[in-house]
């Protein structure tokens, strides 16, 4: 079965600077999507930032980039000038491409912004 | 477009009641999942279905029911609530041509 580590609890990071959350899965297949979920004091779960297996190019969505290695099955997140609003839970998560399309997540990583 | 909504969104059930929680979604797709989130952890699959009539059991199916008589509602039903039960319950759906599912505000269930 697919398993999604997210071997840091907490970070933190100084407004405007950057900081990296890190996820690693492990999986067999060869068709299969990560993503980056963000769960605010709301509950609900944003869509940050989602990567094809199949793409060898890091995706970037303003200021969230991610490193995908999918030899070493890594996939960290990468905030840029970090801001106020980017305070919250930010799961990582691993879809296969096939049969009932289920995501697998990670415990999470509470990010904390110091003004 | 209203996407995926859950009710209710909070609800307090006493040990051995039953509820149900509903799901619905208004975008015409087929895959339709219940996770639960426990506190401090990821989130994890209950229950799916891949079209109306057909369901499947996840990672922790045990206590819960589910039924998918139409495309657009994916009710799951907590029969003799026990206070293992207590989670937030996330529903979430996903069509054919989307890479990413959508999802509920979720509910917050407390078994007391």
């Amino acid at each position: 079965a697919q398993t999604v580590t997210q071997s840091q609890p907490e970070m933190s990071v100084q407004e405007a600077e950057t900081v990296t959350l890190s996820c690693t899965y492990d999986t067999s297949e060869s068709d299969y999507y990560l993503f980056w979920y963000k769960q605010p004091p709301s509950r609900q779960m944003i869509l940050v930032i989602r990567q094809e297996a199949y793409k060898q190019q890091n995706a970037t969505e303003n200021r969230f980039s991610v490193n995908f290695q999918k030899a070493a099955k890594s996939f960290s997140l990468k905030i840029s000038d970090s801001q106020l609003g980017d305070a919250a839970m930010y799961f990582c998560a691993y879809r296969t491409g096939r049969g009932n399309n289920d995501m697998r997540f990670g415990a999470g990583t509470r990010l904390t912004v110091k003004p | 477009n209203a996407g995926v909504t859950q009710t209710p969104k909070f609800r307090i059930l006493k040990i051995g009641q039953s509820m149900t929680l509903q799901c619905t979604q208004d975008m015409n797709h087929n895959y339709m999942y219940w996770y639960r989130q426990d506190p401090g952890m990821g989130l994890k699959l209950i229950y799916y279905s891949v079209g109306a009539g057909i369901t499947d059991k996840g990672e922790v199916p045990n206590g819960y029911n589910v039924s998918r008589s139409t495309t657009e509602d994916f009710p799951l039903r907590l029969e003799l609530a026990a206070p293992s039960q207590t989670s937030v319950y996330f529903c979430a759906s996903k069509g054919w041509r989307n890479t990413e599912a959508f999802f509920g505000q979720g509910t917050r269930l407390t078994v007391v």
